[in-house]
């Protein structure tokens, strides 16, 4: 069964530090991986995908994610957060082309001004 | 553009009650609908998905239902409520297999 791991579960960062939020994922297969995320009192938004091509992905606001086959790995970055980036980060793939997408438990970021 | 709406965004219901929550999106045909409940900590968990009217594929065995009358309607049901049934309620849709899914703005359900 696909299996979706997200290693922080809480983080805490200061304005300008530099992010990497992890995801792996267990499926052997062809994978589309997608980030979200979900500000505080709002709906939960696409923030990246990756379905092919180029592993390296942009996203909205600046982030973006490198998908790493051999690592089965699709961790996100920010090269510089902002209070705004305060937030919970899922990441999800969908395995097989099915109908089902197979979400983390979650990252919750708290950036501090 | 294409929108998602569910209705109530909370409700409060006694133990042993019935329940209905109700999903529609515009602006799109013959979308895949799907239900989950986001839990703190725990991520989110499909509860049911359904690729046409009148086809549902339930994830987990539970005391919801879902049934999908119309094209872009989708309801989670339930003939009655036990208190883990709490939680926060999602609905989404997406254009097809393996894409992106779009969410609404959930329903808080509390069970007392």
């Amino acid at each position: 069964a696909q299996s979706v791991s997200q290693h922080n579960h809480h983080v805490i960062l200061s304005e300008a530090a530099s992010l990497e939020l992890g995801c792996n994922y267990s499926y052997g297969g062809t994978v589309n991986l997608f980030w979200y995320v979900q500000y505080p009192g709002q709906h939960l938004q696409l923030l990246l995908k990756y379905f092919s091509g180029d592993p390296l992905v942009k996203g909205i606001k600046g982030f973006e994610a490198e998908f790493i086959k051999s690592k089965f790995s699709f961790n996100l970055r920010k090269p510089s957060v902002q209070w705004s980036d305060t937030a919970e980060y899922f990441c999800a793939v969908n395995g097989g082309a099915t109908n089902k997408l197979i979400f983390g438990t979650g990252t919750l970021l708290a950036v501090q001004p | 553009s294409q929108t998602i709406h569910q209705w109530p965004a909370t409700l409060v219901q006694p133990v042993g009650s019935p329940l209905s929550l109700e999903c529609t999106v515009e602006g799109t045909s013959n979308p895949n609908l799907y239900w989950y409940r986001q839990a703190a900590g725990r991520g989110l968990q499909l509860l049911f998905y359904s690729v046409g009217i009148g086809q549902i594929s339930s994830e987990v065995p539970q005391n919801l239902s879902a049934s999908r009358p119309q094209d872009r309607q989708f309801i989670l049901s339930s003939k009655k409520l036990l208190l883990s049934d709490s939680g926060f309620y999602l609905c989404a849709w997406s254009s097809g297999s393996g894409y992106e899914q779009y969410f609404g703005p959930g329903t808080r359900l509390t069970v007392t």
